[in-house]
């Protein structure tokens, strides 16, 4: 079965400093790859998204995340943490390799919060 | 585009008690899910559906019923609330390799 396991919940970085927030997952299939960040009292909103193309994969904000499938992985970075990147972040697989199917795994969440 | 649009933002219920959460999108989308959202565990699949006529369960079906009559609108019910069903819920349509969100309902079973 699919699963996504992202490590630490609570991410605390200082303004300007890399941000590095960790995403492991599990799939039978060749996987399709998400980041969705969550503002307080607001509904999910879509980073960036791996489907089999090119394993860097550049989102909005200035985020990206490079699958590696030797190790399972699609960690989301950012070389400079801002203060308005202070929210939750979802890591989500889809399963049977597509995401027309209405169906996400998602992980746990990591919050994260940027220091002054 | 409004996008996804739930109803209402928040709700107050009495143990045993029903209701229905609305949610429609104006995208055309034919896939549509409904989530929960509960601290530490992300967000659970609940329902979905891949056209107008067709649901199938989630992850965490029990409690809730939906259906879907029309490619626009895909209701979620509580049948008989329980405070186990406190939590934030989520819609959301997809195409495209995208979700879409709506801004969710927040529900409190006492």
């Amino acid at each position: 079965a699919q699963s996504v396991t992202q490590l630490g919940s609570h991410v605390s970085v200082s303004e300007g400093a890399l941000v590095l927030l960790r995403c492991n997952y599990s799939s039978s299939v060749p996987p399709y790859l998400f980041w969705y960040v969550q503002y307080p009292n607001q509904g999910l909103q879509l980073l960036l998204k791996y489907t089999s193309a090119a394993t860097l994969v550049k989102g909005i904000n200035g985020f990206e995340a490079e699958f590696k499938k030797s190790e399972t992985s699609f960690h989301l970075t950012k070389p400079s943490a801002h203060m308005s990147d202070a929210a939750e972040y979802f890591c989500a697989v889809s399963p049977y390799g597509s995401s027309n199917t209405g169906k996400l795994i998602f992980g746990q969440g990591t919050t994260l919060q940027v220091k002054p | 585009n409004a996008g996804v649009t739930q109803t209402p933002k928040f709700q107050v219920l009495k143990t045993g008690q029903s209701m229905t959460l609305q949610c429609a999108q104006d995208m055309n989308h034919e896939y549509m899910s409904w989530y929960r959202q509960d601290p530490g565990m992300g967000l659970r699949l609940i329902h979905y559906s891949v056209g107008a006529g067709i649901t199938d369960q989630g992850e965490v079906p029990n409690g809730y019923n939906v259906s879907r009559s029309t490619t626009e609108d895909f209701p979620l019910r509580l049948l008989s609330a329980a405070p186990s069903q406190t939590s934030v819920y989520f819609c959301a349509s997809s195409a495209l390799e995208t979700q879409y969100f709506g801004p969710g309902t927040r529900l409190l079973v006492l």
